[in-house]
């Protein structure tokens, strides 16, 4: 079956501006996270839905940042004003429910300039 | 918080022969310990995972043994294969008493093999 997909692969922002990321998650799954990797370094903790209600959001670095998941599947990332060091990889995973193994997609590469 | 540490940060191998890779976790509440490999451009792919109600877990040629008293994890890849080229990631998390949703993740090994 198709795994979590992510939109889109690359974002290219100037700094300032207002950018969103979508994750599709695997049907079915309940959980849904969010994370962001640094170039050369492991994932790090933003976000965890369970259903439509964000049950866990003391990962994200500030107010600029923001995520929604109105329908308990389709989630946005969104980020206001964004800033340079905001660049990473920022990964969506989903689980069947919330004690459940993390399958996690390819990832947006935000890059802003 | 949890802090996880992971060793080495980078490793090479013969194809045919062990890797060997090391964690250690420091909230002695963590339970669930799944291990990570990483493609280039690709998301983390879950390869194994272990729960602290067992020291050892076995998946074909690879394997994972925890030490709750000590507080360290490892993988370990026997018979290596050029497909095992890859940054692996440990995590540890307070797993099924609160749910996966907080995985802490090592810094990665990035595990080359020698063919």
């Amino acid at each position: 079956g198709a795994g979590v997909s992510q939109t889109p692969s690359n974002k290219v922002t100037e700094k300032g501006k207002y950018v969103e990321l979508r994750c599709d998650p695997i049907s079915g799954h309940t959980a849904l996270y969010w994370y962001r990797q640094s170039l050369g370094q492991g994932p790090e903790f933003l976000i965890y839905f369970q259903g439509t209600g964000a049950a866990d959001d003391s990962g994200l670095p500030n107010d600029r940042f923001f995520a929604v998941r109105p329908e308990g599947s389709v989630s946005t990332l969104k980020i206001q004003r964004t800033e340079r060091g905001d660049s990473a990889v920022y990964l969506c995973a989903s689980s069947v429910e919330g004690g459940s193994p993390l399958h996690f997609g390819n990832g947006t590469r935000l890059t802003v300039t | 918080g949890e802090n996880v540490e992971q060793h080495p940060s980078t490793l090479s191998v013969q194809e045919g022969d062990s890797a060997v890779i090391k964690c250690t976790y420091s909230d002695s509440a963590s339970n669930y310990f799944p291990w990570y490999k990483q493609e280039l451009g690709k998301g983390p792919q879950l390869i194994i995972d272990i729960r602290s109600n067992v020291g050892e877990k076995k998946d074909q040629r690879i394997a994972v043994t925890l030490n709750k008293t000590a507080k360290h994890f490892s993988l370990h890849i026997t018979e290596t294969q050029p497909e095992d080229s890859a940054v692996y990631f440990c995590a540890a998390s307070l797993g099924s008493n609160f749910g996966n949703e907080k995985l802490t993740f090592g810094t990665g090994t990035r595990l080359t093999i020698i063919p």
